[in-house]
C-alpha cells in the first residue's frame, strides 16, 4: 500500500491495551480541533473533534484530551484492535475568514497481535 | 451516496505534461479544498472554494490551478508537471459554517 509518511513516529502496543497519540498544537487562536485516521492507501477519515471551550471529549472507545494551557492535544484508544493500526493526523482550525484546517504530521499506530 | 470521489486513482507523468485531477462529491456541501500529502509531512492546502465560483490559494499553490466547474465539482490541474509535484493529492469537501472536512480516496501521481 501507499507509504503516508516514511519518517513518522510510531507507537507500537498490544491488542487490548490502550493507546495515546499526542499532538502539538501551533496557535493559540485555534478554537477547534479534530482527529483523523488515514489506513494505507486510503484518504483520511474523521474520527472525533473537539472545541477550545471544551477539554474533553468521548467517543466510541475514543477520547480526544485538549489542554489550552500548553497547545496539546491527545486522542486515547480503548482496548486497541489491529483495525486501529493506522497513521493518525491532528488538525486546528486557524480561525480567520475561511474554514482552514492546519495538520500535523502524523502518528503511525501498529497494533500488535 | 458515494461521498467524495477522485480520479484517477493513479497517475504517471513525464516532466512538462499537463493534467487535471477531478474530485465530484454528492454531499451537497459547499466547500471544497485540495490538499497534498508527502512523506513525513502533514496535508498541505493547495487551493480551496468557498463556494460555487470562488477560488482561493492555500498554503502551496504554485504550480497549480483550479476550477470550480459546479457546485459539485472541484478539479485541480498541473500545467506543466515538474517532478517536485510527484505527491498525494486528496480532495475535501464540508458545509459552510462547519470545520469538519471529509475526504476522498486520493489521487498518486508519479513525475519523472
Amino acid at each position: 500500500g501507499e507509504s503516508v509518511g516514511l519518517h513518522l513516529p510510531t507507537l507500537s502496543v498490544q491488542e487490548g491495551d490502550n493507546s495515546i497519540i499526542n499532538c502539538a498544537y501551533s496557535n493559540s487562536a485555534s478554537d477547534y480541533f479534530i482527529w483523523y485516521k488515514q489506513e494505507s492507501g486510503k484518504g483520511p477519515q474523521f474520527i472525533i473533534d473537539i472545541r477550545s471551550n471544551m477539554d474533553k471529549r468521548q467517543g466510541q472507545r475514543v477520547t480526544v484530551l485538549l489542554n489550552k494551557t500548553v497547545k496539546h492535544l491527545s486522542l486515547q484508544i480503548a482496548a486497541t484492535q489491529p483495525g486501529d493500526s493506522a497513521v493518525y493526523f491532528c488538525a486546528e482550525n486557524w480561525k480567520d475568514s475561511s474554514y482552514k484546517l492546519i495538520f500535523g504530521s502524523g502518528t503511525r499506530l501498529l497494533v500488535r497481535p | 451516496n458515494a461521498g467524495v470521489t477522485q480520479t484517477p486513482k493513479f497517475q504517471v507523468l513525464k516532466t512538462g505534461q499537463s493534467m487535471t485531477l477531478q474530485c465530484a462529491q454528492d454531499m451537497n456541501h459547499n466547500s471544497m479544498y485540495w490538499y497534498r500529502q508527502d512523506p513525513g509531512m502533514g496535508l498541505r492546502l493547495i487551493y480551496y472554494s468557498a463556494s460555487e465560483g470562488t477560488t482561493d490559494k492555500g498554503e502551496v499553490p504554485n504550480g497549480y490551478n483550479v476550477s470550480r466547474l459546479n457546485k459539485r465539482e472541484f478539479s485541480l490541474r498541473l500545467e506543466s508537471a515538474a517532478p517536485s509535484q510527484t505527491s498525494v493529492y486528496f480532495c475535501a469537501t464540508n458545509r459552510n459554517g462547519e470545520e469538519t472536512q471529509y475526504f476522498g480516496p486520493g489521487t498518486r501521481l508519479l513525475v519523472l
